[in-house]
C-alpha cells in the first residue's frame, strides 16, 4: 500500500467523450505527476503539480490538462478522447520541496481507460 | 533526443543471479531509477542512484556509470516472485522522469 489512492479503477468510454481521472496523494506529500503507460510500454511523463501549480509538462496536447487541489489531491482530464487515449492512466506522489521528482514516487494502483 | 534503452526479454532460473541492463540518454542528468512493475499492478520503487558506484539493498543492487550512460539492477537468489517487468528510468534536466519500455524478467523453475 502506497498511501495513493486513484479512481475510478477501470472505465469505458467512447471516442469524442471526456474523461476525469482522480488521484489522492500520500499524507504530506505535495508533488503529484501524471503518467500514461500503454500494454508493454514504459509510462510516459504527462505532467506534474507541485504546491498547486504545473511545473512540467511532457509531450502532450492540450486537450491533456489537469488540476492540484489545496490538499494535493489531483485531477488529470483528457478531452476528445481519441483511441490511442486507452492505455493505464497512473498518479504518483512524492514529498519533496525544493526540488521535485528527485525522490522515490509512490504511484497509484492506476485508472484503466477504454476507448471505443 | 531522449532515450533509455533496456533488454525486452529476460529469462533466469530460480535461484540464479541476473543483470538488467540500461543505458540512457537525457539532456542533463539527475538520477536513475529502477522500479518493478508486476502485471496489472501500479510500479514500486526500487533504487535510486545519482553518484558513480554500486548501492546494495538486500537481494537487489544498482550499479551506475554516469560517464558511460550506463546502469544496471542485479537481482540474486532469484525467486519466483521476482517474475516482473522492470523499469529504468533517468530524470533528465528539467527533474522529468523518462522511462524505459521495460524488461520483462520470467523465473523458471
Amino acid at each position: 500500500e502506497t498511501g495513493v489512492t486513484q479512481s475510478p479503477t477501470h472505465l469505458i468510454k467512447t471516442r469524442g467523450q471526456q474523461v476525469t481521472l482522480r488521484c489522492s496523494s500520500q499524507s504530506g506529500h505535495n508533488t503529484v505527476s501524471w503518467y500514461q503507460q500503454a500494454l508493454g510500454q514504459g509510462p510516459q511523463f504527462i505532467f506534474q503539480y507541485y504546491r498547486e501549480e504545473e511545473n512540467g509538462r511532457g509531450n502532450f496536447p492540450p486537450r491533456f490538462s489537469g488540476l492540484q487541489f489545496p490538499n494535493y489531491s489531483s485531477e488529470l482530464n483528457v478531452n476528445a478522447l481519441e483511441l490511442d487515449d486507452s492505455a493505464l492512466y497512473l498518479c504518483a506522489s512524492s514529498a519533496d520541496t525544493d526540488s521535485p521528482n528527485t525522490g522515490e514516487l509512490f504511484f497509484g494502483e492506476g485508472s484503466r481507460l477504454t476507448v471505443l | 533526443g531522449q532515450n533509455i534503452d533496456q533488454p525486452t526479454e529476460m529469462t533466469a532460473t530460480e535461484g540464479a543471479i541476473v543483470q538488467i541492463n540500461c543505458t540512457y540518454q537525457t539532456s542533463g542528468f539527475n538520477g536513475l531509477f529502477w522500479y518493478q512493475q508486476h502485471a496489472g499492478e501500479a510500479p514500486t520503487f526500487l533504487s535510486y542512484n545519482v553518484l558513480d558506484g554500486l548501492e546494495e539493498k538486500g537481494r537487489f543492487s544498482s550499479f551506475l556509470s554516469r560517464s558511460k550512460g550506463y546502469s544496471y539492477l542485479l537481482l540474486k537468489e532469484l525467486q519466483m516472485k521476482d517474475s516482473a517487468s522492470y523499469l529504468c528510468a533517468a530524470l533528465d534536466s528539467n527533474y522529468q522522469l523518462i522511462w524505459g519500455a521495460g524488461t520483462k524478467l520470467i523465473i523458471k523453475p
